[in-house]
């Protein structure tokens, strides 16, 4: 089983329609998480980080994190196409700041 | 405020040889992690350093090691390179203690042939 799942895409919205991507972990004690926006050839960029149970918004973006299920989601709002790109769920695995990352889904917005 | 700065951008090297990558991290960061990105994967942890120190080894061979100097930049270097270890090379810095928030430089992609 891999530490951390995604779907890899990609996923196809319209132009200002939610987005909604998903991941799961199957390390029961990581506390931290994170989303990674990273275009093509480029380096990742943090976007969203979620510690505890809940949403956290920020901008058009909507992390949440459900501790229970092992599940984090990260909603994008109004999306654009320059929102086109890979996006990565990350886990805090254990040693201090080591993250454990998924393969990635990649976005398509279509205008 | 300068990001993380990553040298060389590209590399082109051949089996056999050993490269040096080169990392300095956001000013006030005190620690450099290491991950290397495979083409259609997400990043893995080979390294992290904290005031010179080595905090954490991902699963790879001998033949990756690093270190980091006290001005908290740091190296990786990477001996008897093999065909299958083309990817981008990634360094992030962080601030231990604080909420474990990692910022990527830009990579060298390193390509073996």
């Amino acid at each position: 089983q891999k530490e951390v799942e995604q779907n890899s895409g990609p996923l196809s919205v319209p132009e200002g329609a939610i987005a909604s991507l998903n991941c799961t972990y199957s390390d029961r004690v990581s506390q931290s998480f994170f989303w990674y926006r990273q275009y093509s050839g480029k380096s990742p960029e943090l976007i969203m980080s979620i510690y505890s149970n809940g949403d956290k918004e920020d901008g058009r973006f909507t992390a949440q994190l459900n501790k229970a299920s092992q599940y984090v989601s990260l909603l994008i709002r109004d999306s654009q196409p320059s929102d086109s790109a890979t996006y990565l769920c990350a886990v805090e695995g254990g040693a201090t700041n080591k993250l454990i990352f998924g393969t990635g889904t990649l976005l398509a917005v279509q205008p | 405020d300068a990001g993380v700065t990553q040298s060389p951008t590209h590399l082109i090297k051949t089996r056999g040889q050993q490269v040096t990558l080169r990392c300095s991290p956001i000013s006030g960061h005190k620690s450099v992690s290491w991950y290397q990105q495979v083409l259609g994967q997400g990043p893995q942890f080979i390294f992290q350093y904290y005031e010179k120190e080595e905090r954490g080894r991902g699963n790879f061979p001998d033949r990756f090691s690093a270190r980091q100097f006290p001005n908290y930049s740091s190296e990786l270097n990477v001996n008897a390179l093999l065909l299958g270890d083309s990817a981008l090379y990634l360094c992030a810095s962080s601030i231990i203690g604080g909420d474990e928030k990692l910022f990527f430089g830009s990579g060298t992609q390193l390509s073996v042939l």
